[in-house]
C-alpha cells in the first residue's frame, strides 16, 4: 500500500492565482480531513469528509473548497490564494467515519507571493 | 469549544533521563485522545489512543496515560531517535479532532 499521497510536494503561487492540492489513498478509508500547520498554531482542520458524496467545515475553512467524488480522492482547491494561506498543508485519512488513527501523508509546502 | 493545551513547548534531555510530556484538555464528552509523533519535514505519526480515565498504553520507551483532565506522555531513558514534536489531540461529539501546539523533543547524546 502507498498509504496517503499528497501531490504536489511544493508550490509557489501569486496572489489570485487558482490551484489544487491532490489528495489519494488506497487503504479504503471513509474517513478524509485537510490540516494546515502553521508555526506556532499547531495542526487546523480545514475540511473533512466522512464519506464519498459527503463534506464538511473544520475551523478554518475560508477560501478552500473541496469535494469527495470517490472514496481515494479528496482534492484541496484553493480559489484565489492570498498570502495568508502560505502553510504547509497535510491530507489524512481514517478508517471508519470517525478520525480515530488517522494516518497523515507526507504534506504540500506552499507559498504564495 | 473543543481545547487542547501542551506542555511545555520545548524540552531538552540527556540521552536516558526520563521525563513527561503534558497535554491538558476540555472537551464536551471525551471520545477519544490521541497522541502522534512528527518528525521535520514530514506528516504525523499515530502513536497511542486513549479512550477513558486510567487507561495506559506502552510502545518501546513511551508511556501515555489519561485523567479526566489531563494525559501524560512519559518517555523512559530517551534516546536521540526520540527527539521529534509529539502532539496530541482530542476528539468529542463531533468527527473533528482538536490537536494541541505541541512538544518539540530533543534528546541530546
Amino acid at each position: 500500500n502507498a498509504g496517503v499521497t499528497q501531490t504536489p510536494k511544493f508550490q509557489v503561487l501569486k496572489t489570485g492565482q487558482s490551484m489544487t492540492l491532490q489528495c489519494a489513498q488506497d487503504m479504503n478509508h471513509e474517513y478524509m480531513s485537510w490540516y494546515r500547520q502553521d508555526p506556532g498554531m499547531g495542526l487546523r482542520l480545514i475540511h473533512y469528509s466522512v464519506g464519498a458524496g459527503i463534506t464538511d467545515q473544520g475551523e478554518v475553512p475560508n477560501g478552500y473548497n473541496v469535494s469527495r467524488s470517490t472514496t481515494e480522492d479528496f482534492p484541496l482547491r484553493l480559489l484565489s490564494a492570498a498570502p495568508s494561506q502560505t502553510s504547509v498543508y497535510f491530507c489524512a485519512s481514517s478508517f471508519g467515519t470517525s478520525s480515530y488513527e488517522q494516518y497523515f501523508g507526507p504534506g504540500t509546502r506552499l507559498t504564495v507571493t | 469549544e473543543d481545547q487542547v493545551t501542551q506542555s511545555p513547548e520545548a524540552l531538552r534531555l540527556q540521552e536516558g533521563e526520563s521525563s513527561s510530556l503534558n497535554c491538558s484538555y476540555t472537551v464536551s464528552g471525551l471520545r477519544g485522545l490521541f497522541w502522534y509523533r512528527q518528525d521535520p519535514g514530514k506528516g504525523p505519526e499515530f502513536l497511542f489512543t486513549l479512550y477513558s480515565a486510567g487507561e495506559e498504553k506502552e510502545k518501546e520507551r513511551l508511556k501515555a496515560t489519561l485523567t479526566k483532565k489531563e494525559s501524560f506522555l512519559h518517555i523512559t531513558a530517551p534516546k536521540p531517535e526520540d527527539s521529534a514534536t509529539y502532539l496530541c489531540a482530542v476528539q468529542g461529539g463531533s468527527e473533528k479532532l482538536v490537536f494541541g501546539k505541541g512538544t518539540k523533543l530533543t534528546v541530546n547524546p
